[in-house]
């Protein structure tokens, strides 16, 4: 089983729409949470990190499920520049210095 | 201009041929690592480094080497590249090991061994 995953998507939405991601881990275990953003095989850079009680950055909330083990991120009023694809990262916990990435949603926000 | 660079950005070798990819960091970052990212995989750690002289496995470590004698640098290292390690390839620091601090990326290496 992977440690994290994603729906590859493509999510297709409008502008203007609000559309949210999940992912889901499998070590309960895991300590923190991160969102990142990927444009067309460039570097990952980071979009928010996710706290215990859920926490938000403009159009962007990100909220963490323990009892279900998955962290979401919700995006309102979407934008052009909004398309990408977001990688979800976890730190298993067991080990402070390792990370593991999800497969990346990918976001198409149409005009 | 804080930034992580590699080099080369593109490389085509051949099976066999050693080569040693280069990831700098002028931010006096402690914490480095090393990812390949493959279609459908994600990103997954190579190696990482706490500091200088101090490395530490990754999830997919095998047929790789890295070295961090001085701060800044953390270069990866094909001792004999096969197809199968033909990958994108990102290095990432951090300002102190740990599990709470954003990764910042440098842009990519893309690897191809015939």
């Amino acid at each position: 089983r992977k440690e994290v995953e994603q729906d590859p998507g493509p999510f297709n939405v409008p502008e203007g729409a609000t559309v949210a991601f999940n992912c889901t881990y499998s070590n309960s275990a895991s300590q923190s949470f991160f969102w990142y953003r990927q444009d067309c095989r460039k570097e990952p850079k980071l979009l928010m990190s996710v706290y215990s009680s859920g926490n938000e950055d403009g159009r962007f909330t990100a909220q963490l499920n323990r009892a279900s083990q998955y962290i979401s991120l919700l995006i309102r009023d979407s934008k052009l520049s909004d398309s990408a694809t977001y990688l979800c990262v976890v730190n298993p916990g067991y080990n402070f210095n390792k990370f593991y990435f999800g497969s990346g949603t990918k976001l198409n926000v149409k005009p | 201009e804080a930034q992580v660079t590699q080099n080369p950005r593109y490389l085509i070798t051949v099976t066999g041929k050693k080569l040693t990819v280069t990831c700098s960091q002028n931010m006096n970052h402690e914490y480095m690592s090393w990812y390949r990212q493959d279609p459908g995989l994600g990103l997954r750690q190579i190696y990482y480094s706490m500091n200088v002289e101090v490395t530490d496995k990754g999830d997919v470590p095998e047929g790789y080497k890295v070295s961090r004698k001085e701060k800044r640098n953390f270069p990866l290292i094909l001792e004999s590249p096969s197809p199968n390690q033909t990958s994108l390839y990102f290095c990432a620091s951090s300002p102190r090991p740990g599990s709470s601090y954003e990764q910042y990326f440098g842009p990519g290496t893309r690897l191809t061994v015939t």
